[in-house]
């Protein structure tokens, strides 16, 4: 089992509507998670952190965590074609320092 | 603020040469990660660096190296190179001491071994 799982899509939705993203990780002593998005020949971009269970809103991203079910998702409203790219879920393990761990991404394609 | 910079940001090597990459964090970040991204593996951790020690290691053979000065510059070293290390090799700095800490990348250097 990896220690953290995302679909690798492509997942593909419509101008304008919702993307969901979701990671799960293994580790229950994980303490940090964050959404990073990669534009194709780029390096990963932070769109959100999130450390507490809930919700965390951030313009049209909303990060949504579930320490209970080890789950962590990234919500996208009103959708845009720039927002086309592989979003990648990374974790923090036992705050660890600087280590991250990374899912192997999902790729959003969104479709005007 | 400036970003994190990396230099090169190209690079083409033959099999056993070595190799330096380079890494200037954003200021007043103290901590400098690298990372090693391939199309089969992913993003995957290589070792991270604090006020000059080497606070995290990936698994990674010993071919793969790091430092960093006293500035937070952080450099990595690989040698003997290998066909499988063409990567996307990934500096990321962040600034918290403690756990937690939110990285932001640079360019990356794109390696390529023939």
């Amino acid at each position: 089992q990896k220690e953290v799982e995302q679909n690798s899509g492509p997942l593909s939705v419509p101008e304008g509507a919702i993307a969901s993203l979701n990671c799960t990780y293994s580790d229950r002593g994980s303490q940090s998670f964050f959404w990073y998005r990669q534009y194709s020949g780029k390096s990963p971009e932070l769109i959100m952190f999130i450390y507490s269970n809930g919700d965390k809103e951030d313009g049209r991203f909303t990060a949504q965590l579930n320490k209970a079910s080890q789950y962590v998702s990234l919500l996208i409203r009103d959708s845009q074609p720039s927002d086309s790219a592989t979003y990648l879920c990374a974790v923090n393990k036992n705050n660890q320092g600087g280590k991250l761990i990374f899912g192997q991404g999902t790729e959003l394609s969104v479709k005007p | 603020k400036a970003g994190v910079t990396q230099t090169p940001r190209y690079l083409i090597k033959t099999r056993g040469q070595q190799v330096t990459l380079s890494c200037s964090p954003i200021s007043g970040h103290r901590s400098v990660s690298w990372y090693q991204q391939t199309p089969g593996q992913g993003l995957q951790f290589l070792f991270e660096y604090f006020s000059e020690t080497q606070r995290n290691k990936g698994n990674f053979p010993g071919r793969f190296s790091g430092r960093q000065f006293s500035n937070s510059r952080s450099e990595m070293n690989v040698s003997t190179l290998e066909l499988g290390d063409s990567a996307l090799y990934l500096c990321a700095s962040s600034s918290l001491a403690g756990g937690g800490e939110t990285q932001y990348f640079g360019p990356g250097t794109r390696l390529l071994v023939l």
